[in-house]
């Protein structure tokens, strides 16, 4: 079945540091979509891609559609503690109900 | 505003004993409804999806059912709890038509024992 490759699993940073994450797949897919988990939570969607090359950013995030249509990252600019989390990619193909997702990439801020 | 609501936060059963979940969902109509579960440090896997009442789509065969007896409203249950039922469940809408947006409920934790 189709798989998302979410890495790295997991990242250790200081505060104010610059984190990247990316997805990829060996399908095609037509949305990406990143979403946080804090912990005992569920996810909440923070980014949205519809079209290949598509950059998008959500205040110190910025994702971008791969211009292949298999992959994404997820940038997050000058990390501050809050951005500890759990990062899921998800991906969806066609208008399939079933998003294929990561399996997280979790986000440690070093004190 | 639309706002999910999921009961309980936290589940302890006995293995065996049934199971009733209850998601709710407010402020829109004609949802599509969902019900993942996360094992522990995992990622999310979709149980049952719904897209109108009385509609449920299954992904995953397992002892667990799902039904929708109002618009808003989305149950998952169980008549006989294993061991290996226990994570966290969540429950999730989306806005019809749009199915990659997905609105999650804040999660029950269940724990089989």
């Amino acid at each position: 079945g189709q798989q998302l490759n979410q890495s790295p699993q997991s990242m250790f940073i200081q505060e104010g540091e610059d984190v990247s994450m990316n997805c990829t797949s060996s399908s095609i897919f037509n949305t990406w979509l990143w979403y946080k988990q804090d912990p005992g939570e569920g996810p909440v969607l923070l980014i949205a891609l519809y079209k290949a090359g598509e950059l998008t950013s959500n205040g110190r995030l910025t994702a971008q559609f791969g211009i292949t249509r298999k992959d994404s990252f997820l940038n997050i600019s000058a990390s501050i503690p809050s951005d500890v989390g759990i990062y899921f990619c998800a991906g969806q193909l066609g208008s399939n109900y079933q998003l294929i997702w990561g399996a997280g990439t979790k986000l440690i801020i070093k004190p | 505003s639309q706002t999910i609501h999921q009961w309980p936060a936290t589940l302890v059963q006995p293995v065996g004993s049934p199971l009733s979940l209850e998601c709710t969902v407010e402020g829109t109509s004609n949802p599509n409804l969902y019900w993942y579960r996360q094992a522990a440090g995992r990622g999310l896997q979709l149980l049952f999806y719904s897209v109108g009442i009385g509609q449920i789509s299954s992904e995953v065969p397992q002892n667990l059912s799902a039904s929708r007896p109002q618009d808003r409203q989305f149950i998952l249950s169980s008549k006989k709890l294993l061991l290996s039922d226990s994570g966290f469940y969540l429950c999730a809408w989306t806005p019809h038509g749009e199915p990659g947006k997905l609105f999650f409920g804040s999660g029950t934790q269940l724990s089989v024992l």
